[in-house]
């Protein structure tokens, strides 16, 4: 059981958006910077957002980061087939003096 | 770019041990924060350990403690985690990765342990 909750999967056509969720708590997500990660299997994960929002270097602007409270949301715009990967959040939790992540949730772009 | 380049799967049976390692490429090595994570067969990330390779400072989850030890060799750029005692339940991929913020911001391609009798 992780930490942080994500939809196991979401799916979307090519060229739609697409929102994956992550909630937390006040420990976590309520007091500290968001990261959200691409993950094709095999490779190493990639950072795709970091302080709740800014894009990491080379990430287009159709990946966009969002907090509200102890949630967070990463949001895909234009989908590609290309985009079809695992996507997970992660943040420090202040009570477990450890960084968290979510479970992961698999995008696929039909 | 920074990378993160880590060793090779490794099959092993209960009760062996075990060091798998991590080494980056750039000269980050003595500045930043790297943390070994792991994710086993159809499960999330779990964060295992720190370690500082500027002074060796090691912090681990209390999940970890006492189970892996974190370690670094500063002239060489790796990070380290090893076993004494491997147990089929060490089965996983592990992660190392640089960290920004104290969050990950490069990471290893992974290296697969499978620990079966």
């Amino acid at each position: 059981q992780s930490v942080l909750t994500q939809p196991p999967s979401v799916s979307a056509a090519p060229g739609q958006t697409v929102t994956i969720s992550c909630s937390g708590s006040s420990s976590n997500i309520g007091n500290s910077y968001v990261s959200w990660y691409q993950h094709l299997p095999g490779t190493a994960p990639k950072l795709l957002i970091y302080e709740n929002h800014k894009r990491a270097s080379g990430i287009p602007d159709r990946f966009s980061g969002s907090i509200s409270g102890t949630s967070a949301t990463l949001g895909i715009t234009g989908l590609q087939t290309g985009d079809e990967a695992d996507y997970f959040c992660g943040t420090w939790d202040s009570s477990l003096s450890t960084g968290v992540f979510g479970g992961g949730t698999k995008l696929t772009v039909l | 770019e920074v990378q993160l380049v880590q060793s090779g799967a490794e099959v092993k049976k209960p009760g062996e041990s075990l060091k798998i390692s991590c080494k980056v490429s750039e000269n980050i090595f003595s500045n930043y924060w790297l943390a070994w994570v792991r994710q086993m067969p159809g499960k999330g990330l779990e964060w295992m350990g720190i370690i500082y390779p500027g002074d060796s400072e090691t912090r681990y989850s209390p999940s970890f403690q006492g189970h892996v030890t974190i370690s670094a060799d500063e002239s060489i750029s790796t990070a380290y985690l090893q076993w004494t005692t491997l147990k089929a339940s060490d089965t996983a991929m592990y992660f190392c990765a640089s960290l920004s913020g104290w969050l990950p911001d490069y990471w290893g391609q992974g290296t697969q342990v499978t620990v079966a009798s």
